[in-house]
């Protein structure tokens, strides 16, 4: 069963840096294929996608926030950890992580995905 | 980037209704469209994926279809644990793009 759970700080000020952190089980990000995204959802707005991190520590970010943003993975953990620097109150949402699947045939979509973690940036 | 068009915004129906939302690309994306349903305060849960692949352990009143650009989920029949927001996703290319959302309301 694949399971995942963000965690952080609830609370940033302006200009910090956020980590985040995402804890999985169930799958092992060292096995061919596997993959973690992150994605975010401002109150009441869309769906955001952030950041992945393939099994092979290929990585792969939204190009709005490229500049800001860092993944990276510990398989040993099976934690994938994000962070987003210069924090700003637009940055206010609730952050997930999610599981990537793939098939040859079906390509590769977010099937599971975590609880979500709310960030509030403020001063 | 893809962007990825979803009409109508909300949508009003009643229990028993047929649903349709539909989705659209810039460009095309194959059948690399996966739906999420969410609900407030829960993370998505997919429903869909390929365009037309029904997850497993999702009700059979939910379908999906289209390729290329156009892109539809139905609701055969509206149940009361359907009233929720609706997402496309495509995943053709990096950045993976969703779209604005659909919210399904009781009418």
């Amino acid at each position: 069963q694949i399971t995942l759970k963000e965690s952080g700080p609830t609370l940033v000020k302006p200009t910090q840096t956020l980590t985040l952190t995402c804890t999985f089980s169930g799958f092992s990000l060292s096995t061919s294929g596997v993959g973690v995204a992150w994605i975010r959802q401002p109150p009441g707005k869309a769906l955001e996608w952030l950041a992945l991190i393939y099994w092979d520590d290929d990585k792969r970010y939204s190009p709005s926030l490229k500049s800001r943003l860092t993944i990276s993975k510990d398989t040993s953990k099976n934690q994938v950890v994000l962070t987003m620097t210069n924090m700003d109150p637009v940055d206010t949402a609730t952050y997930y992580c999610a599981h990537r699947h793939e098939t040859i045939t079906a390509g590769d979509y977010f099937d599971l995905w975590g609880q979500g973690t709310l960030v509030t940036v403020s001063s | 980037d893809i962007q990825m068009t979803q009409s109508p915004s909300t949508l009003s129906a009643s229990v028993g209704d047929r649903v349709t939302i539909t989705c659209r690309a810039s460009q095309s994306i194959s059948n690399w469209l996966a739906w999420y349903q969410q609900k407030p305060g829960k993370a998505p849960n997919l429903l869909i994926y390929k365009a037309s692949s029904l997850q497993s352990g999702v009700p059979s009143r939910f379908s999906g279809s289209g390729s290329g650009t156009e892109f539809t989920l139905t609701i055969s029949s509206l149940q009361p644990d359907d009233f929720a927001t609706y997402y496309c996703q495509q995943y053709n290319s990096h950045p993976r793009t969703f779209g604005q959302g659909t919210k399904v309301e009781i009418k």
